[in-house]
Protein backbone atom coordinates (compact mmCIF):
# COMPACT_ATOMS: atom_id res chain seq x y z
CA UNK A 1 0.00 0.00 0.00
CA UNK A 2 1.36 3.54 -0.65
CA UNK A 3 1.56 5.40 3.00
CA UNK A 4 0.54 9.13 2.50
CA UNK A 5 2.57 11.67 5.01
CA UNK A 6 1.15 14.67 5.60
CA UNK A 7 2.58 17.62 7.54
CA UNK A 8 2.60 19.45 9.91
CA UNK A 9 -0.18 18.18 11.52
CA UNK A 10 -1.77 20.97 12.37
CA UNK A 11 -0.69 24.15 12.42
CA UNK A 12 -1.59 27.59 14.11
CA UNK A 13 -2.09 30.72 11.54
CA UNK A 14 -3.71 34.05 11.24
CA UNK A 15 -5.76 35.50 8.87
CA UNK A 16 -3.75 36.84 6.09
CA UNK A 17 -0.90 34.36 6.57
CA UNK A 18 0.18 32.16 4.04
CA UNK A 19 -0.11 28.91 4.68
CA UNK A 20 1.50 25.33 2.82
CA UNK A 21 1.10 21.82 3.62
CA UNK A 22 3.15 18.91 2.62
CA UNK A 23 1.73 15.61 1.70
CA UNK A 24 4.67 12.79 0.58
CA UNK A 25 3.79 9.42 -0.77
CA UNK A 26 5.79 6.33 -0.20
CA UNK A 27 6.09 5.91 -3.43
CA UNK A 28 6.02 7.65 -6.86
CA UNK A 29 2.25 8.48 -8.02
CA UNK A 30 2.89 10.59 -10.91
CA UNK A 31 0.27 13.27 -10.56
CA UNK A 32 -2.18 11.36 -9.20
CA UNK A 33 -3.11 13.61 -6.11
CA UNK A 34 -5.93 15.32 -4.53
CA UNK A 35 -6.83 17.51 -1.95
CA UNK A 36 -9.74 18.12 0.49
CA UNK A 37 -10.76 20.43 2.58
CA UNK A 38 -13.25 19.31 5.69
CA UNK A 39 -14.82 21.38 8.67
CA UNK A 40 -16.37 19.77 11.41
CA UNK A 41 -19.31 17.98 11.22
CA UNK A 42 -19.37 18.37 7.45
CA UNK A 43 -18.62 16.12 4.18
CA UNK A 44 -15.36 16.81 2.51
CA UNK A 45 -14.59 18.86 -0.06
CA UNK A 46 -13.11 18.12 -3.21
CA UNK A 47 -10.21 21.30 -3.82
CA UNK A 48 -7.87 20.02 -6.35
CA UNK A 49 -6.80 16.90 -8.64
CA UNK A 50 -3.66 15.75 -10.62
CA UNK A 51 -1.51 17.35 -8.21
CA UNK A 52 -2.74 20.56 -9.37
CA UNK A 53 -5.81 21.29 -10.78
CA UNK A 54 -8.53 23.04 -8.84
CA UNK A 55 -12.22 22.08 -8.65
CA UNK A 56 -14.90 23.57 -10.38
CA UNK A 57 -15.60 26.72 -7.83
CA UNK A 58 -12.27 26.43 -5.60
CA UNK A 59 -10.89 29.94 -5.34
CA UNK A 60 -7.86 30.58 -7.08
CA UNK A 61 -6.27 31.09 -3.33
CA UNK A 62 -5.97 27.50 -3.46
CA UNK A 63 -2.60 25.94 -5.41
CA UNK A 64 -1.21 22.71 -5.53
CA UNK A 65 2.18 21.38 -6.84
CA UNK A 66 4.30 18.49 -6.83
CA UNK A 67 4.86 15.16 -8.47
CA UNK A 68 5.90 12.10 -8.21
CA UNK A 69 5.99 11.47 -4.22
CA UNK A 70 6.32 14.94 -2.94
CA UNK A 71 3.54 17.25 -3.03
CA UNK A 72 1.81 20.45 -1.52
CA UNK A 73 -1.11 22.66 -0.68
CA UNK A 74 -0.89 26.14 -0.53
CA UNK A 75 -3.70 28.36 0.59
CA UNK A 76 -2.16 32.15 -0.08
CA UNK A 77 -4.38 34.33 1.98
CA UNK A 78 -5.51 32.67 5.21
CA UNK A 79 -9.54 33.78 5.33
CA UNK A 80 -11.75 32.47 8.66
CA UNK A 81 -13.55 30.08 6.02
CA UNK A 82 -10.30 28.61 5.24
CA UNK A 83 -9.81 27.02 9.27
CA UNK A 84 -10.49 23.44 8.96
CA UNK A 85 -8.48 20.18 8.36
CA UNK A 86 -6.89 19.41 4.92
CA UNK A 87 -6.76 15.95 3.64
CA UNK A 88 -4.20 15.00 0.60
CA UNK A 89 -5.29 11.56 -1.35
CA UNK A 90 -3.77 9.31 -3.71
CA UNK A 91 -5.73 7.53 -7.30
CA UNK A 92 -2.86 5.88 -8.29
CA UNK A 93 -3.24 2.38 -7.18
CA UNK A 94 -5.41 0.53 -5.18
CA UNK A 95 -5.93 0.70 -2.05
CA UNK A 96 -6.84 4.49 -2.37
CA UNK A 97 -5.05 6.28 0.68
CA UNK A 98 -5.76 9.62 2.90
CA UNK A 99 -2.93 11.19 4.48
CA UNK A 100 -3.65 11.67 8.28
CA UNK A 101 -4.83 15.29 8.15
CA UNK A 102 -3.19 18.81 8.59
CA UNK A 103 -5.54 20.69 11.38
CA UNK A 104 -5.30 24.40 10.41
CA UNK A 105 -6.01 26.55 13.51
CA UNK A 106 -6.70 30.26 14.46
CA UNK A 107 -3.60 31.84 16.15
CA UNK B 1 -26.32 19.72 -9.83
CA UNK B 2 -24.92 16.99 -8.34
CA UNK B 3 -26.76 15.43 -5.25
CA UNK B 4 -25.51 12.56 -2.97
CA UNK B 5 -27.41 11.32 -0.22
CA UNK B 6 -26.31 8.55 1.54
CA UNK B 7 -29.09 6.92 4.21
CA UNK B 8 -29.46 3.36 6.25
CA UNK B 9 -27.32 3.90 9.49
CA UNK B 10 -27.97 3.02 12.91
CA UNK B 11 -26.65 1.32 15.69
CA UNK B 12 -26.12 -2.42 14.91
CA UNK B 13 -24.63 -4.85 17.61
CA UNK B 14 -21.52 -6.02 16.51
CA UNK B 15 -21.82 -9.71 14.43
CA UNK B 16 -24.27 -7.58 12.79
CA UNK B 17 -25.91 -6.36 9.49
CA UNK B 18 -26.56 -3.27 7.79
CA UNK B 19 -27.08 -1.62 4.34
CA UNK B 20 -26.52 1.65 3.41
CA UNK B 21 -27.68 3.15 0.27
CA UNK B 22 -26.53 6.31 -1.32
CA UNK B 23 -29.39 8.15 -3.81
CA UNK B 24 -27.93 10.10 -6.80
CA UNK B 25 -28.69 13.07 -9.02
CA UNK B 26 -28.49 15.78 -11.36
CA UNK B 27 -26.04 13.81 -13.04
CA UNK B 28 -25.89 10.55 -15.31
CA UNK B 29 -25.05 7.90 -12.66
CA UNK B 30 -24.48 4.66 -14.99
CA UNK B 31 -21.29 6.39 -16.57
CA UNK B 32 -19.63 6.78 -13.15
CA UNK B 33 -17.44 4.92 -10.87
CA UNK B 34 -18.26 5.07 -7.39
CA UNK B 35 -16.65 4.90 -4.05
CA UNK B 36 -17.58 4.59 -0.52
CA UNK B 37 -15.14 6.52 2.33
CA UNK B 38 -15.99 6.42 6.03
CA UNK B 39 -14.20 8.24 8.95
CA UNK B 40 -13.93 6.95 12.67
CA UNK B 41 -15.31 9.77 15.14
CA UNK B 42 -12.35 11.85 15.50
CA UNK B 43 -10.06 10.29 12.90
CA UNK B 44 -9.05 10.38 9.44
CA UNK B 45 -10.75 9.50 6.08
CA UNK B 46 -10.58 5.93 4.68
CA UNK B 47 -11.22 4.17 1.64
CA UNK B 48 -13.78 1.78 1.50
CA UNK B 49 -14.22 0.81 -1.82
CA UNK B 50 -15.58 1.13 -5.07
CA UNK B 51 -18.04 -0.07 -7.66
CA UNK B 52 -16.85 0.21 -11.96
CA UNK B 53 -19.51 1.02 -14.38
CA UNK B 54 -21.51 -1.16 -16.82
CA UNK B 55 -18.56 -0.85 -19.10
CA UNK B 56 -16.54 -2.09 -16.85
CA UNK B 57 -19.02 -5.00 -15.75
CA UNK B 58 -19.39 -3.88 -11.95
CA UNK B 59 -16.34 -4.94 -10.94
CA UNK B 60 -15.39 -4.00 -7.35
CA UNK B 61 -12.71 -3.04 -5.31
CA UNK B 62 -12.06 -3.18 -1.57
CA UNK B 63 -9.70 -2.47 1.28
CA UNK B 64 -8.34 -4.80 3.05
CA UNK B 65 -10.14 -4.12 6.44
CA UNK B 66 -13.48 -4.75 4.80
CA UNK B 67 -13.11 -7.59 2.40
CA UNK B 68 -15.18 -10.29 2.77
CA UNK B 69 -17.40 -8.91 4.92
CA UNK B 70 -18.56 -5.50 2.89
CA UNK B 71 -20.48 -5.84 -0.39
CA UNK B 72 -20.83 -2.45 -3.21
CA UNK B 73 -23.26 -3.03 -5.25
CA UNK B 74 -25.50 -0.14 -7.66
CA UNK B 75 -28.40 -0.04 -9.34
CA UNK B 76 -28.36 1.97 -12.61
CA UNK B 77 -32.04 2.49 -12.97
CA UNK B 78 -33.13 3.36 -9.65
CA UNK B 79 -29.79 5.94 -9.81
CA UNK B 80 -28.52 4.11 -6.58
CA UNK B 81 -25.31 3.01 -4.67
CA UNK B 82 -25.40 0.33 -1.61
CA UNK B 83 -22.84 -1.01 0.80
CA UNK B 84 -24.16 -4.38 2.28
CA UNK B 85 -22.18 -4.61 5.55
CA UNK B 86 -21.22 -7.85 7.35
CA UNK B 87 -19.75 -9.19 10.50
CA UNK B 88 -19.87 -5.95 11.72
CA UNK B 89 -16.90 -4.79 14.50
CA UNK B 90 -16.64 -2.11 16.76
CA UNK B 91 -13.82 -0.71 14.68
CA UNK B 92 -16.41 -0.26 11.79
CA UNK B 93 -17.95 2.41 13.59
CA UNK B 94 -17.77 5.42 11.13
CA UNK B 95 -19.12 7.59 9.17
CA UNK B 96 -19.70 6.49 5.84
CA UNK B 97 -20.01 9.11 2.87
CA UNK B 98 -19.99 8.13 -0.68
CA UNK B 99 -18.18 9.93 -3.08
CA UNK B 100 -18.53 10.07 -7.32
CA UNK B 101 -15.21 9.42 -9.07
CA UNK B 102 -15.08 12.17 -12.19
CA UNK B 103 -13.52 9.92 -14.84
CA UNK B 104 -12.30 6.26 -15.48
CA UNK B 105 -8.67 6.60 -16.35
CA UNK B 106 -6.61 6.55 -13.16
CA UNK B 107 -5.45 9.92 -14.51
CA UNK B 108 -8.94 11.14 -14.19
CA UNK B 109 -10.18 9.07 -11.16
CA UNK B 110 -10.64 11.46 -8.59
CA UNK B 111 -13.55 12.55 -6.40
CA UNK B 112 -15.23 15.44 -7.63
CA UNK B 113 -18.36 15.32 -5.14
CA UNK B 114 -19.34 13.41 -1.65
CA UNK B 115 -22.56 13.07 0.03
CA UNK B 116 -23.25 14.27 3.55
CA UNK B 117 -22.62 10.83 5.02
CA UNK B 118 -24.32 8.48 7.28
CA UNK B 119 -23.14 7.31 11.13
CA UNK B 120 -22.81 3.70 11.43
CA UNK B 121 -22.26 2.81 15.30
CA UNK B 122 -21.56 -0.81 15.97
CA UNK B 123 -22.06 -1.56 19.85
CA UNK B 124 -23.23 -3.79 22.32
Amino acid sequence: DIQMTQSPSSLSASVGDRVTITCRASQGIRNNLAWFQQKPGKAPKSLIYAASSLQSGVPSKFSGSGSGTDFTLTISSLQPEDFATYYCQQYNSYPLTFGGGTIVEIK
Amino acid sequence: EVQLVESGGGLVQPGGSLRLSCAASGFTFSDHYMDWVRQAPGKGLEWVGRTRNKAYSYTTEYAASVKGRFTISRDDSENSLYLQMNSLKTEDTATYYCARVYGINWSDAYFDSWGQGTLVTVSS
